[in-house]
């Protein structure tokens, strides 16, 4: 059992379309972040989220703490074929240097 | 971009053969991790290390053994490869507060 479920495993959509996609735990996280990993390469980190109930926007996307800090949610408004690749969230261990990962979403994005 | 390398980049070898995969950081970084990456599990945490001789184990450390002899490398050993390893590595690094992590951009092995 995955300590972090994401959905949609796999998600193909066209250019210009909204998506969110989710991260859950059957516990409670001190602190979660999402990472972005294109074809080829490692994971990078996008942002980290800390207080329950925190919105955080970069540009296009927008990342949700859930309030009881067990999910979050990732959202990506008209989405561009750059968005392309594996969407994945991490549980930081208090103590600061472990990291649980999930499994990911694979988004594709059609031109 | 953090400075991470990892060698070699691809690799195929035999079961049981032994196999030694780098990494190598010039960014002084304290931590260095090893992941697996496979279909359906996401990155697995299989060695980290948080000084130079200071390893201990993750998730899915059995078959696998590290060494830091210095700060700027970490090497992951498989002393007798087989099929189940084979998998996508990782290597990353991190900082004092550890939040942020910089992956290096992986070793492909097949054990065939």
């Amino acid at each position: 059992t995955q300590l972090l479920e994401q959905s949609p495993q796999f998600l193909s959509i066209q250019e210009g379309e909204n998506l969110t996609v989710y991260c859950n735990s059957s516990s409670v996280f001190s602190s979660l972040q999402w990472y972005r990993q294109e074809p080829g390469e490692g994971p990078v980190l996008l942002v980290t989220v800390v207080t329950g109930g925190e919105v955080k926007k970069l540009k296009r996307l927008t990342f949700q703490f859930g309030d009881a800090r067990k999910d979050s949610s990732l959202h990506i408004t008209a989405a561009q074929p750059g968005d392309t690749g594996l969407y994945l969230c991490a549980l930081l261990f208090t103590g600061g240097f472990k990291t649980i990962f999930g499994a990911g979403t694979r988004l594709f994005v059609k031109a | 971009d953090a400075g991470i390398t990892q060698s070699p980049r691809h690799k195929v070898t035999e079961t049981g053969t032994p196999v030694t995969l780098r990494c190598h950081q010039t960014e002084n970084h304290r931590y260095m991790y090893w992941y697996r990456q496979d279909p359906g599990h996401g990155l697995r945490l299989i060695h980290y290390s948080y000084g130079v001789k200071d390893t201990d184990k993750g998730e899915v450390s059995d078959g696998y053994s590290v060494s830091r002899s210095k700060t700027e490398d970490f090497l992951l050993t498989l002393e007798s490869a087989t099929s189940s390893q084979t998998s996508v590595y990782f290597c990353a690094i991190s900082g004092v507060t550890g939040s942020e992590q910089y992956f290096g951009p992986g070793t492909r092995l097949t054990v065939t």
